[in-house]
């Protein structure tokens, strides 16, 4: 199956420094990929959907200017967190769609596990 | 407003059992229903897809039905193991402008005990 990798796995940052999650797609090209956050024991929330060269749509109740999404390429999307606080420790997934078949798979990655202090 | 329930936050069944999970979904038109598996500090592994005109669907160990009536999915494990102990996540995913773009359950924390 096609592979996603998320860098770093884990972060640890003080408040009021930013943090940037790379998401790439190692063996296909991805125009769309999306961006989960997930508390303890709880599931993926969507936070938004990043489309190669175009800006990206997020869903209500996230802050556009809080998390920055860029698609440069159609291998990577990057997520950063900008002046993070302690209420931004989560564990963020990002997700790949994969077109390659009769319907359009979505495969995910090992997650980035983000602690602010 | 869209609501996706899955069925006991958790499930504890012997080890060689059927592991039955439930999810139900209300306000939604799911063109296609999903089941990932999901484990602790990992990103959910995609187990199955069904489509809105599909009753039943096998791979393997696994078993999906879809009830688009009753807006219900099951997901059976046949057989079950200790190593299918694991978090499962259901999606329905509509079609539209809206393709792609995953809602998941609560999700069901399944323990399968030797």
């Amino acid at each position: 199956g096609a592979v996603v990798s998320q860098h770093p796995s884990r972060v640890i940052c003080k408040s009021g420094t930013s943090v940037k999650i790379e998401c790439r797609s190692l063996d296909f090209q991805a125009t769309t990929m999306f961006w989960y956050r997930q508390f303890p024991k709880k599931s993926l929330m969507l936070m938004a959907t990043s489309n190669e060269g175009s800006k990206a749509t997020y869903e209500q109740g996230v802050e556009k200017d809080k998390f920055l999404i860029n698609h440069a390429s159609l291998t990577l999307s990057t997520l950063t967190v900008t002046s993070a606080h302690p209420e931004d420790s989560s564990f963020y997934i990002c997700s790949a769609l994969w077109g390659g078949g009769s319907y359009n798979e979505q495969f995910f990655g090992p997650g980035t596990r983000l602690t602010v202090l | 407003s869209q609501k996706i329930e899955q069925n006991s936050e958790a499930l504890n069944i012997q080890e060689g059992k059927t592991a039955t999970l439930t999810c139900n979904y209300t306000n939604y038109s799911p063109a296609y229903l999903q089941w990932y598996r999901q484990d602790p500090g990992r990103g959910p592994v995609f187990l199955l897809l069904i489509r809105e005109n599909e009753k039943e669907k096998r791979k393997e160990r696994l078993k999906v039905t879809f009830d688009t009536t009753l807006k219900q999915s099951l997901f059976h494990i046949t057989a079950s193991q200790p190593a299918d102990s694991a978090t499962y996540l259901c999606a329905p995913l509509e079609g539209g402008t809206s393709y792609g773009k995953l809602t998941f359950g609560q999700g069901t924390i399944l323990t399968v005990h030797p």
